[in-house]
Parts: C-alpha cells; sequence; structure tokens
C-alpha cells in the first residue's frame, strides 16, 4: 500500500523560499497511471491545488502561484519536492502531497500525504 | 474557472440520521466530480470518485450521484466515525482543479 510523507522546515522567514519533499514508500514513483501533486490548506479553510508533476518531468502549476513554484521528481530517492519562493505570511498553511490518479476519463487524489505545517514569519 | 459551492457549509446531525450535502459547480462538469472526507488534523480521504464509484474500503453507507452542476454526498446512517468536514473536488478542467469550500458535520 503507497504511502506518502512530506517532510521539510516548518518555519521559513518572509521573502525566503519554502522547500518540502515528499517520500513515497510502498510502491515505486515511476509506474502506474500517476501523478504527484501538492495541495495546500490554511488553518480553517480550503483546499487549493498548487501543481503536479509526472515521473517524466512534465508539469502543471496552479496559474494562480505559477510564477513562484517550482515541482520536481527524484526517482532514484522515490521522491519529488516542491519550492515556493518570495513566501509570505498567505502562504502560511498545512501542505500535503498526494498521488493524482488518472484514467481514461476520470482522475482523483489517492491517498494523501498526513500533512506538515508550514508557518511563514520572521 | 470553475468554482464549486457546497452547502449547507455546516450541519448538525445525530447519530443514526441520513444526511445529504451538496455541491454545485459554476458550469457543466459531466460527473468528475469526487468527495473527501477530513478529520481534525488529518489529511483528506478519497470517499467517492466520478460522482458515483465508492472508493475500495469506503462503508456502503456513503454514496454520490449527480451530473452537470448538481451532486450531492449522502450518508445513509451516521455513525459516530462520520462527523467531519467534506469536500467536493472537480476534475473537469484537469489539471486546474477546484475544490468546495467544505461541509462541516457536527453531532447534534
Amino acid at each position: 500500500q503507497v504511502q506518502l510523507q512530506e517532510s521539510g522546515p516548518g518555519l521559513v522567514k518572509p521573502s525566503q523560499t519554502l522547500s518540502l519533499t515528499c517520500t513515497v514508500s510502498g510502491g515505486s514513483i515511476s509506474s502506474g497511471s500517476y501523478y504527484w501533486s501538492w495541495i495546500r490548506q490554511p488553518a480553517g479553510k480550503g483546499l487549493e491545488w498548487i501543481g503536479r508533476i509526472y515521473t517524466s518531468g512534465s508539469t502543471n502549476y496552479n496559474p494562480s502561484l505559477k510564477s513562484r513554484v517550482t515541482i520536481s521528481v527524484d526517482t532514484s530517492k522515490n521522491q519529488f519536492s516542491l519550492k515556493l519562493s518570495s513566501v509570505t505570511a498567505a502562504d502560511t498553511a498545512v501542505y500535503y502531497c498526494a498521488r493524482e490518479r488518472f484514467g481514461e476519463f476520470y482522475n482523483w487524489f489517492d491517498p494523501w500525504g498526513q500533512g506538515t505545517l508550514v508557518t511563514v514569519s520572521s | 474557472d470553475i468554482q464549486m459551492t457546497q452547502s449547507p457549509s455546516s450541519l448538525s446531525a445525530s447519530v443514526g440520521d441520513r444526511v445529504t450535502i451538496t455541491c454545485r459547480a459554476s458550469q457543466s462538469i459531466s460527473s468528475y466530480l469526487n468527495w473527501y472526507q477530513q478529520k481534525p488534523g488529518k489529511a483528506p480521504k478519497l470517499l467517492i470518485y466520478a460522482a458515483s464509484s465508492l472508493q475500495s474500503g469506503v462503508p456502503s453507507r456513503f454514496s454520490g450521484s449527480g451530473s452537470g452542476t448538481d451532486f450531492t454526498l449522502t450518508i445513509s446512517s451516521l455513525q459516530p466515525e462520520d462527523f467531519a468536514t467534506y469536500y467536493c473536488q472537480q476534475s473537469y478542467s484537469t489539471p486546474m482543479y477546484s475544490f468546495g469550500q467544505g461541509t462541516k458535520l457536527e453531532i447534534k
């Protein structure tokens, strides 16, 4: 059973770059019809899709964040990563990594990592 | 962008009740609609995909219906473990996904 686990600093200073890694266990990140996504949730608020990567390295980003986001993959380590630059307090959130299953027609997120809280503060 | 609107935002119910949560899309999304359950401090869990398909391992008291712009998640008989926040998510405009604002289901 595939499991995902986020890791990275819990505190980032304003204007700096947020960096998180998601480690995939229980299966290869390169197998199957999957994208690998990042999603965030500010405290008490809803979910916002950040972006995704395929193991080929192909990426898609939320247009609202595109200028600041980079998602990369390291298949040798079974990991993918998120970098968000020029952060502000508005980027404070719980960040989740998730596997996106895509089929002939339908896509969905399953499973998700447990999430990691990133606070932007000086 | 496709906007997803859930109603109600919160709901109080009792164990054994039948509960329905509604999700409306700002444009037709066919059956490209997923439902997730999130408990406090936990990651969302997939319940329903493609509007009405039950994810493996999810109890059969959960069901989804709808197509086009209007969708419902129904819990036929509430159990104590079902008190959580529920989110809908459209996968029509791949990959520009969007989620509803959530419906918090509380114990009456």
